[in-house]
């Protein structure tokens, strides 16, 4: 079974600008969470989905925002991207089966410039 | 918010040593977890923990929940370089998962 897939692997903006981070979950896992790591604020979520809704939502500004797809693919978006944003933003996949286990992608390694 | 704090934040060590890592919080949390996430991947599952007081060995790793289910050690018996990595433990309550501030542990050959 393959993993969780992040795309692309690394990415760099510049500040204003906008960014969308793609996942795909492990094949039927219904469950999408995306959280933002940085070296001084460790994991911070962000928010899930299942079945196309979001289910919890972080502490986060309105800028970033996600949906899910029928086929369980998630994206996030990050618009006027400012320099604090630069960070790993990690998704990770869960199903009922895999009860409370959060399989993660690699990552996305964000630079704002 | 549910803050878990880990100590220490960094630590560094020879092989063949023991450590401890500690996993603090004032909530009570139905379950909690340990990860390890290695420079360039995702945090992988080491561990689940269920019950207070409950206490699971991996090889040398030995975990234990808290008897109030607010807090847990990770304790690591002849480390190896293979240990090295970012450790977070992340606590659970309904379908939500609060991750603490991680340890980075460095073993030296």
């Amino acid at each position: 079974k393959a993993g969780v897939t992040q795309t692309p692997r690394y990415l760099i903006k510049t500040r204003g600008q906008q960014v969308t981070l793609s996942c795909s979950p492990i094949s039927g896992h219904r469950s999408v969470s995306w959280y933002q790591q940085t070296p001084g604020q460790g994991l911070q979520f962000l928010f899930e989905y299942f079945s196309e809704t979001q289910r919890n939502k972080g502490n986060f500004p309105g800028r970033f925002s996600g949906r899910q797809f029928s086929n369980s693919r998630s994206e996030m978006n990050v618009s006027t991207l400012e320099l604090g944003d630069s960070a790993l933003y990690l998704c990770a996949s869960s199903s009922r089966n895999s009860g409370e286990k959060l399989f993660f992608g690699s990552g996305t390694q964000l630079s704002v410039l | 918010t549910q803050l878990l704090e880990q100590s220490p934040q960094f630590l560094s060590i020879q092989e063949g040593e023991n450590l401890t890592v500690y996993c603090n919080s004032s909530s009570v949390f139905s379950s909690l977890q340990w990860y390890r996430q290695e420079p360039g991947e995702g945090p992988v599952l080491l561990v689940t923990v269920v019950t207070g007081g409950e206490v699971k060995k991996l090889k040398r790793l030995t975990f234990q929940f808290g008897d109030a289910r607010k807090d847990s050690s990770l304790h690591i018996t002849a480390a190896q370089p293979g240990d090295t990595g970012l450790y977070l433990c992340a606590g659970i309550t309904g379908n939500q998962f609060y991750f603490g501030t991680g340890t980075s542990l460095t073993v030296i050959p």
